[in-house]
């Protein structure tokens, strides 16, 4: 199965400031899926982002952006101009285009902190 | 619009009882249905998926079984719950284009005691 790594288990950031979160993931496939999900304190998953594997362009979303680096198997996450709404637990996964259930893989997740 | 209803939203269980969450969809057809086990301060650990009535795969053999009586209602179930199947239980659902990622569903907080 694709692991899926994040390797920043807290982050913090300033309000209106911005704040990069990590993602690599281990996969030998070339097509697939990946996304960011963000998990408030609700704990509603709430789709933030997706990219698909063969658009060279990253995908921007308002304030959410990604640096998809598919040679490094990298997919990052840049909140700009953060908000106090940002704060939750974020998490990255990869969804192979292959096989039957298409099953999300996620990583442990990051928790950001929003400060005033 | 596609809706996914999960309850219910918490349970506190004894050890040793039975166990039934129940997770049904709506706005859609033959979705693939999935329920997923977070626990504190761990990621989302997929525990079963189906593709269709009647069919199941599980990821991780455990003390859990999953049901899909309908093309859009999903069952988490146990006979004996054991102290470890605490968590956060989640149910997601998911068509196509594939490339939409999950819908999740309010998620079911398990305690068992």
């Amino acid at each position: 199965a694709q692991t899926v790594t994040q390797s920043q288990p807290e982050m913090s950031v300033q309000e209106a400031e911005t704040v990069t979160l990590s993602c690599t993931y281990d996969t030998s496939e070339s097509d697939y899926y990946l996304f960011w999900y963000k998990q408030p304190p609700s704990r509603q998953m709430i789709l933030v982002i997706r990219q698909e594997a063969y658009k060279q362009q990253n995908a921007t979303e308002n304030r959410f952006s990604v640096n998809f680096q598919k040679a490094a198997k990298s997919f990052s996450l840049k909140i700009s101009d953060s908000q106090l709404g940002d704060a939750a637990m974020y998490f990255c996964a990869y969804r192979s285009a292959f096989g039957i259930g298409y099953a999300l893989n996620f990583g442990k997740g990051t928790s950001l902190l929003v400060t005033p | 619009s596609q809706t996914i209803h999960q309850w219910p939203a918490t349970l506190v269980q004894p050890v040793g009882s039975p166990l039934s969450l129940e997770c049904t969809v709506e706005g859609t057809s033959n979705p693939n249905l999935y329920w997923y086990r977070q626990a504190a301060g761990r990621g989302l650990q997929l525990l079963f998926y189906s593709v269709g009535i009647g069919q199941i795969s599980s990821e991780v053999p455990q003390n859990l079984s999953a049901s899909r009586p309908q093309d859009r209602q999903f069952i988490l179930s146990s006979k004996k719950l054991l102290l470890s199947d605490s968590g956060f239980y989640l149910c997601a659902w998911s068509g196509t284009p594939f490339n939409y990622g999950y819908t999740f569903g309010s998620g079911t907080r398990l305690t068992v005691v």
